[in-house]
């Protein structure tokens, strides 16, 4: 299964509404996680199950989508979330994440 | 609180082989899969192998079919990657994961260790 994520980077401002989206090349139903990584960093989950808040992330961040479509969205860019972000398919093997969106500060 | 902690890896020739240890803490190994994810330097997430809980089920990439093995020794609660046959085009940051369910495919990794280099290089 082909993920493709877009925009593969972006520049927004703090408070921003940012918007990232990962398409599978086929339905994966809602087998689709969210990852933030920042540089030297290992990836974080955010989101789980399409829509599915991780604990302890803050509520800007927001998933949705199932089947074939999904987006995360960041309510309102915070200065600590620039960092890059994929999307993880997990409903067939192989996984596979999206190429990646860097989010870097405007 | 549960960690991973991965280990094993290096500098090492084009051919050469390397063993990458995950130890676990904070749960047991028997209860959830176990995956590898790799990053080559500037490169996004690649999945390499996942393990179920009960180690009977193993599931490789085709880039690393037939070179990587994934196990796990519960009496130590360590995860392992063994690599045999390396090419240049194996250096990455290698990542042990966590799944949420004892199958890989029924959750994705919620947690995951800092990465351990391997670089392969004459």
């Amino acid at each position: 299964i082909q993920m493709t994520q877009s925009p593969s980077s972006l520049s927004a401002s703090v408070g921003d509404r940012v918007t990232i989206t990962c398409r599978a090349s086929q339905d994966i139903r809602n087998d689709l996680a969210w990852y933030q990584q920042k540089p030297g960093k290992a990836p974080k989950r955010l989101i789980y199950a399409a829509s599915s808040l991780q604990s302890g992330v803050p509520s800007r961040f927001t998933g949705s989508g199932s089947g074939t479509e999904f987006t995360l969205t960041i309510s309102s860019l915070q200065p600590e979330d620039f960092a890059t972000y994929y999307c993880l398919q997990h409903n067939l093997y192989p996984l596979t994440f999206g190429q990646g969106t860097k989010v870097e500060i405007k | 609180e549960e960690q991973l902690l991965e280990s094993g890896g290096g500098l090492v020739q084009p051919g050469g082989s390397l063993r990458l240890s995950c130890v676990a803490s904070g749960f047991s190994l028997s209860t959830f899969a176990m995956t590898w994810v790799r990053q080559a330097p500037g490169k996004g997430l690649e999945w390499a192998s996942s393990i179920s809980g009960s180690g009977r089920t193993t599931y490789y990439a085709d880039s690393v079919k037939g070179r990587f093995s994934i196990s796990r020794d519960y009496s130590q609660n360590t995860l392992y990657l063994q690599i045999i046959s390396l090419r240049a085009e194996d250096t990455a940051v290698y990542y042990c994961a966590k799944g949420g369910t004892h199958q890989p495919l029924l959750s994705s990794f919620d947690l995951w260790g800092q990465g351990t280099l391997v670089t392969v290089s004459s």
